[in-house]
């Protein structure tokens, strides 16, 4: 069956715009995840979705960042006023959300994203 | 908050030998520990994880192993293959109010040449 699909794959934005990261989750998965991946580094935990609600948005460096779930499918990440060290690899994650995230999750390929 | 180190960064092995990566995690709580590989642009996959309440898992030539007083666990790979080289990345969880959330290591290239 299909995976986890993220749009676009890559991103080329100016400092200073606002940009929005898609993220299609397998069907049926109710747990989402977005995840922050910079050049040598591990996976930085970005927010977490069960159903449309999100109970843990710890990750999310700044309030320029913010996610937003709806229909308990389709997941969108938005980024206002970009700066240069917000280029990274941004991944997107579900999961069957039947194990409070102990179980597996699904990646997609990700949004490669770099800020001029 | 929790925190995964994980060793070493990379990995060179030639093929037919075995490969061993480690990690240790800093909060007791933690009771979820998956292991993820990553090939090149491509996004994480889970290979093998392992509860508090077991020392060992094995899968075909993959093996965790851990240890709850030291706080660490690692991952041994087997009769190495060039697939296997990828980046891989340890995680540990703590199940706290109804849901956990994952501390990824750094991640480690593992580099087998033929």
């Amino acid at each position: 069956g299909a995976g986890v699909s993220q749009s676009p794959s890559n991103k080329v934005t100016e400092k200073g715009k606002d940009v929005e990261l898609r993220c299609d989750p397998i069907s049926g998965h109710t747990a989402l995840y977005w995840y922050r991946q910079s050049l040598g580094q591990g996976l930085e935990f970005l927010i977490y979705f069960q159903g449309n609600s999100a109970p843990d948005k710890s990750g999310l460096p700044s309030d320029r960042f913010s996610a937003e779930r709806t229909g308990g499918s389709v997941s969108t990440l938005t980024i206002q006023r970009t700066q240069q060290e917000d280029s990274a690899v941004y991944l997107c994650a579900s999961s069957f959300g039947t194990s409070g995230g102990q179980e597996t999750q699904y990646f997609g390929p990700g949004t490669r994203l770099l800020v001029l | 908050g929790e925190n995964v180190e994980q060793h070493p960064s990379t990995l060179s092995v030639q093929e037919g030998d075995s490969a061993v990566i480690k990690c240790t995690y800093s909060d007791s709580a933690s009771n979820y520990f998956p292991w993820y590989k990553q090939e090149l642009g491509k996004g994480p996959q889970l290979i093998i994880d392992i509860r508090s309440n077991v020392g060992e898992k094995k899968d075909q030539r993959i093996a965790v192993t851990l240890n709850k007083t030291a706080k660490h666990f690692s991952l041994h790979i087997t009769e190495t293959q060039p697939e296997d080289s990828a980046v891989y990345f340890c995680a540990a969880s703590i199940w706290d109010s109804g849901y956990s959330t994952l501390t990824f290591g750094k991640g480690t290239m593992l580099l087998v040449s033929p």
